[in-house]
Formats: structure tokens, sequence, C-alpha cells
């Protein structure tokens, strides 16, 4: 069975500051995975995919990578800013499009 | 290009009574999945539907049902609620019933049974 583990669950850093936040899942057999930005009572919006054969992506301030065979995934924001505060969850498609998600790193960053 | 929509937006119910949630998926899309995400928690899937057949189920008990209208929106039903039922409830669509494509999420329906 698929299990997948964010850390921290929470990280509060000031305006500025570069962060890294992490995924890990327990079978590396997956189709891609996608990151997402959570706002609270909100929906998802979705902020990279990246395909089971790549290593990483890039948007804007955001950079995810990927290494499937050890099963870990990063999310590299730099230069952050109190308008990324928010939670940010990582899932994993199993196959059939089927999420399978964390819990999610609540980020707040301070003016 | 419309985004995924859903309605309710927030609702409330009674232990016993039935919901019916409702999702648009975005445009050219054909594929609609469901998530059950908890106060604090990371979403659940509860199944999906492909071309109105669905295709793929999580460990979501049978009072939990579907369905799929050839504009590819869908509903979600839920009979005989609980209390645990009581969460934010995602539709998400994608283009295609298998692989490896992006999944769009709506804003959600918030569900209280009281």
């Amino acid at each position: 069975k698929q299990e997948v583990t964010q850390i921290p669950a929470a990280l509060s850093v000031p305006e500025g500051e570069n962060l890294v936040l992490n995924c890990s899942f327990t079978d590396s057999a997956i189709y891609n995975l996608q990151w997402f930005r959570q706002d609270p009572g909100k929906g998802l919006t979705s902020l990279l995919l990246i395909q089971s054969s790549q290593r990483e992506q890039t948007s804007g301030r955001l950079n995810a990578s990927l290494d499937k065979s050890s099963g870990r995934s990063t999310l590299y924001i730099a230069a952050s800013q109190p308008g990324d505060s928010a939670t940010y969850l990582c899932a994993v498609n199993t196959g059939f499009q089927k999420l399978v998600f964390g819990t999610g790193t609540r980020l707040l960053v301070s003016p | 290009e419309t985004g995924v929509t859903q309605s309710p937006t927030h609702l409330i119910k009674t232990r016993g009574q039935q919901v019916t949630l409702r999702c648009s998926s975005q445009s050219g899309h054909n594929t609609v999945s469901w998530y059950q995400q908890a106060l604090g928690q990371g979403p659940q899937f509860i199944f999906q539907y492909y071309r109105e057949e669905e295709n793929g189920r999580g460990n979501f008990p049978p009072r939990f049902s579907g369905l799929q209208f050839p504009n590819y929106s869908s509903e979600l039903n839920v009979n005989a609620l609980e209390l645990d039922d009581s969460a934010l409830y995602l539709c998400a669509s994608s283009l295609g019933g298998r692989g490896k494509n992006e999944q769009f999420f709506g804003p959600g329906t918030r569900l209280t049974v009281l």
C-alpha cells in the first residue's frame, strides 16, 4: 500500500528565505508526482507535475525534484513571500490517476 | 477555458440524511475523481469516473456512490450520513482514464453533519 509522508508538518520562516519541503513515498511504482498548494478551507491549486521519467520541474520561484528510486521529492521555494503562506501537499499518481496524498506542510512566511 | 466548479459551497445535514454534491469538469476533460479531506488531513480517494463508468474506488463504503453524465459532469451521493462524513469534498478533472495527465481540482464542498 502506497504511503506518502511530508516533513516538516509545519514551517515558519521570515520573508526572503529559501526553503525546502520534503515528500517521501513507499512504493516507487508511480506514474507521476504532483505538488499542490491549499489555502485554508479552499481547494487545491496544482503547482508542478513531475512525470516518473523526469528529474525536476521548474515554475517561477518553485523547483520540484523527483528521485523515484529512493522514493523522494522536494519542493524548493526561492525568496519566500508572505503570499506563499499556505499548506503544500504532494501526491503520487499510482495509476488510473488515483492520487495518494501526504498530510501536507503548513508554511507561514512572516513579513 | 472554464475550470472545475463544484456546488454547493457549503452544506449542513443531520445524521442519517442523504446528500448530493455536484462537479463540472474542466472543458475537454472526460475523467472526474472525488476525494474526501478531513480537517488536518490529506485528501483521500473515493472513486473515479471515466466516460460515465466507475474506474477505480478507494476504501469507502457502498453508501458513497457516484454518477457521471454524458457532458462529463459528475455527482457524489452519500446515503445514511454519519458524523465522520463531515469533511471537504473535492473533485478533480483530467483527460484520460489512465496514465500521466495532470489533475485539476475544484474549490470543494464543505459538508457538516450534525
